[in-house]
Formats: structure tokens, sequence, C-alpha cells
């Protein structure tokens, strides 16, 4: 079953922040998110594994709730450069389905 | 220099013109997978591979065949093209472990006229 993500856009300005959430019905077995810019291929970002984890990665950082059935992205403080398309992942047994993705535009 | 690579980059084909998608990846990756990209539907797993010799449908793998006869190696065949399968495909490598993030080939835009 494929994760759902929200917001499916948001536009910020350089230095605002945002938060993308990815959930399921069913609990997951890990997470894991993605950055695609235009044109280019996705780029891994991060991935968790436990309920109730937290991780980060400079300005970008991620939980994932206790049920694991949700997780969100943090981006603080953002940069032109966060802009793109992100991704969550969550395993199904042996396959790795994404959400429909989050478009994050950043302007000056 | 790890990486995934895809051949061709771009295709335009016609409907019923057999064509092969070739990856081949360099770091020893026990899983690979195939996805497609369209507008709004995100990214859509056709097949994947936990090994070789092993391979396994995703959500869409109608119209679609792969193999892995080597480890490196997972090509993706459209045997009968049709103009729904344009899209943007992606092959993808990991190794198989809880951590295992997927390296992503940097993609093959086929359009089927």
């Amino acid at each position: 079953q494929q994760p759902v993500q929200s917001p499916q856009a948001v536009i910020l300005r350089e230095g605002e922040d945002a938060v993308i959430n990815c959930s399921s019905s069913k609990a997951l077995y890990s997470v894991h998110w993605y950055r695609q810019k235009h044109g280019e291929a996705p780029v891994f970002l991060m991935i968790l594994l436990k309920g109730g984890e937290q991780k980060g990665h400079e300005k970008i950082s991620a939980s994932f709730n206790e049920k694991k059935q949700q997780s969100s992205l943090y981006l603080t403080a953002s940069q032109l450069s966060y802009s793109g398309t992100y991704f969550c992942g969550s395993h199904n047994t042996d396959k790795l389905i994404f959400g429909t993705g989050t478009r994050l535009q950043v302007f000056p | 220099e790890a990486q995934v690579t895809q051949n061709p980059r771009y295709l335009i084909t016609v409907t019923g013109k057999k064509l092969t998608v070739t990856c081949s990846q360099n770091m020893n990756h026990e899983y690979m997978s195939w996805y497609r990209q369209d507008p709004g539907l995100g990214l859509r797993q056709i097949y994947y591979s936990m090994n070789v010799e092993v391979t396994d449908k995703g959500d869409v793998p109608e119209g679609y065949k792969v193999s892995r006869k080597e480890k490196r190696n997972f090509p993706l065949i459209l045997e009968s093209p049709s103009p729904n399968q344009t899209s943007l495909y992606f092959c993808a490598s990991s190794f198989i472990r809880e951590s295992g993030e997927l390296f992503f080939g940097e993609g093959s835009r086929l359009t089927v006229l």
C-alpha cells in the first residue's frame, strides 16, 4: 500500500521552515526519505528504523512515531538548494514502495 | 566511482517494437529494482531482484520483463511497447540490510508513439 504524503506542494521563502508528513494505515517496517531535484535522480536523505526514532542531517531531520505509522521530515531555515520533490518510501516485505511525493519550492 | 548506469537515457520508439533498457551497478549490490515515474503518481515499482536469478513483481509489472543473470546487470525489457508505457524509468540498487539506501541511475526517458 502506497504511503500518503502531505502536503502535495509547499512554497517557501529562504529561511522559512517546512514539515512534510508520510503516513500509512499499517505499521511501516522502516521509512526512507529521498529528495529529487528537477531532471535528476532521487537521492537518499535518511532512513528511520525504529518507532520513536529521530534523526538529523544538517538542517533536515526526521521522526518516526511510536506506532510506526507516520514519519515527518523537518526542513529548518530552508535554503534555495532544498527545492525539489521529497519522497518517503516504506518496505512492504521485499518491496520499497514510495509515496506520491511533496514538491517543495524555495524562493529568495 | 560508485554508480548505477542506465542506457539509453532517451528513446523514442513506436508501438510494438521490442526494446531493452540496460542497468548496471558497480557496487556489488544484491538488490536491484526498476521504477517508473509519472506525474502525480510518484515512483512505482515495476520489478525487483534480491539476487542473481531471483526476480519478483512490483506494483506495475504488466508489459515488462526483467532478468538477473549477473549480479551487476538488471535489464528491463518491453516486448511490445505501448503508448501507456511512455514514462521516465529509474533503475536502483542497494545492499540487502535494514539501513540499505537505494542508489538510483540517472533515468531513461521513454516515449512510445
